[in-house]
């Protein structure tokens, strides 16, 4: 079975800082790791995806994330955030069998941009 | 731009009324989902499709039903709606790829019910 845990339900940042958000995985196989973003009353979006090619994954929005087998984390990281970064975010892992993946999203992270 | 449609975005209702939330996608994904959304909770997957006549219960046990009649078209039904049922519903699909285990979820942009 796999899971997500997500640390930190609530992040700020000043706008400029730096943003991380962490995630760390538990899967008994390689798994795929997704970041999703979702801003108020949308749906979800994907920021980027690891699919066992480069660890360093960048994505939409100047996010990158980089996959550390070791540490099993997949954390999101922004050089300098801006006040649009503003939003929920949720961690994914998929685990696949016989062409179904299962995903098991984490509890989320909003992230607030203070001015 | 969104290539998956759930309709209505907003629904109030009272209690023991019947609900359709309807969810429609045009990039030919054989594989679709649905996902029940409470503040501060992971997403539960409540249904999934493989394909046309393919359905299957998710994790989280709901009492809706929902159909595939036609690769574009997952509607989810409530036969008798409650308070209980008060909730975010999103819909999503994904695309067979080669590798199992792979392949993004497309969202709708979700359909908020609210059970009076």
């Amino acid at each position: 079975a796999q899971s997500v845990t997500q640390l930190g339900s609530h992040v700020s940042v000043s706008e400029g800082a730096l943003v991380l958000l962490r995630c760390n995985y538990s899967s008994s196989v390689p798994p795929y790791l997704f970041w999703y973003v979702q801003y108020p009353n949308q749906g979800l979006q994907l920021l980027l995806k690891y699919t066992s090619a480069a660890t360093l994954v960048k994505g939409i929005n100047g996010f990158e994330a980089e996959f550390k087998k070791s540490e099993t984390s997949f954390h999101l990281t922004k050089p300098s955030a801006h006040m649009s970064d503003a939003a929920e975010y949720f961690c994914a892992v998929s685990v696949g069998s016989g062409g179904y993946q299962k995903v098991t999203f984490g509890i989320g992270t909003k992230l607030q941009v203070i001015p | 731009e969104a290539d998956i449609y759930q309709t209505p975005r907003y629904l109030v209702i009272g209690t023991g009324k019947k609900i359709t939330l309807e969810c429609s996608q045009t990039m030919g994904h054989d594989k679709m989902y649905w996902y029940q959304q409470d503040p501060g909770m992971e997403l539960h997957l409540i249904h999934y499709s493989y394909g046309v006549n393919s359905t299957e219960k998710g994790d989280l046990s709901s009492e809706s039903t929902v159909s595939r009649i036609r690769t574009e078209h997952f509607p989810l039904t409530l036969e008798s709606a409650r308070p209980s049922h008060t909730s975010q519903y999103l819909c999503a699909s994904s695309e067979t790829t080669g590798g199992a285990g792979s392949g993004e979820l497309f969202f709708g942009e979700g359909s908020r019910l609210t059970v009076l």
